[in-house]
């Protein structure tokens, strides 16, 4: 079993709508929970960092962490075609080093206009 | 700031070349990884580079190496190319807050091995 789970997908939603993306863990030691973005062709783009359980907003983008569920989510409100891409989870103990960042596979999410 | 920049972008080669990739990491990021990313296995972790030396190595053989030199420049060579080194190439820089790696990535090299 993989350290973190994601689904592929892909996600097609219409735009406007509200996405939910996911992934779940099996570490109960990490604590930091990132958000990436990829567009086709380019490398991933942080969005969104927490630290331990709660949510964060920021603009359309709301990352909310469970640990008691191992359990994070990304949530894209008023969701518009260019939010269409790759999104990847990825998370880390108390480690000081890029190595100890585990990354999801990635979901494809499609914004139908 | 300017963000991390990889160099070629592109590139092709045929089996048993070998390749050299380069990196140059944001301003005052003193840490460079590198990573292999293919649609099967996602984001795989090469290598860590933290002020010239190599401070962690995922599981890849030999013919991945890399080095970083004293301006935090990077580089990734693979030798003896095989058709299943073709990937996107990601390198990321990195610094740490408050106990934390946060990494930014260039925009990768997209290797083609035939």
């Amino acid at each position: 079993q993989k350290e973190v789970e994601q689904d592929p997908g892909p996600l097609s939603v219409p735009e406007g709508a509200i996405v939910s993306l996911n992934c779940t863990y099996s570490n109960s030691a990490f604590q930091y929970f990132m958000w990436y973005r990829q567009y086709s062709r380019k490398g991933p783009e942080l969005l969104m960092y927490t630290y331990s359980s709660g949510n964060k907003e920021d603009g359309r983008f709301t990352a909310q962490v469970d640990k008691s569920s191992k359990y994070i989510s990304l949530f894209i409100r008023d969701s518009q075609p260019s939010d269409s891409a790759t999104y990847l989870c990825a998370m880390s103990a108390w480690y000081s080093s890029a190595s100890k960042i585990i990354f999801g596979s990635g979901t494809r999410l499609s914004i139908r206009p | 700031k300017a963000g991390v920049t990889q160099t070629p972008r592109y590139l092709i080669k045929t089996r048993g070349q070998q390749v050299t990739l380069s990196c140059s990491p944001i301003s005052g990021h003193r840490s460079v990884s590198w990573y292999q990313q293919t649609p099967g296995q996602g984001l795989q972790f090469l290598f860590e580079y933290f002020s010239e030396t190599q401070r962690n190595k995922g599981n890849f053989p030999g013919r991945f190496s890399g080095r970083q030199f004293s301006n935090s420049r990077s580089e990734m060579n693979v030798s003896t190319l095989e058709l299943g080194d073709s990937a996107l190439y990601l390198c990321a820089s990195s610094f740490k807050a408050g106990g934390q790696e946060t990494q930014y990535f260039g925009p990768g090299t997209r290797l083609l091995v035939l």
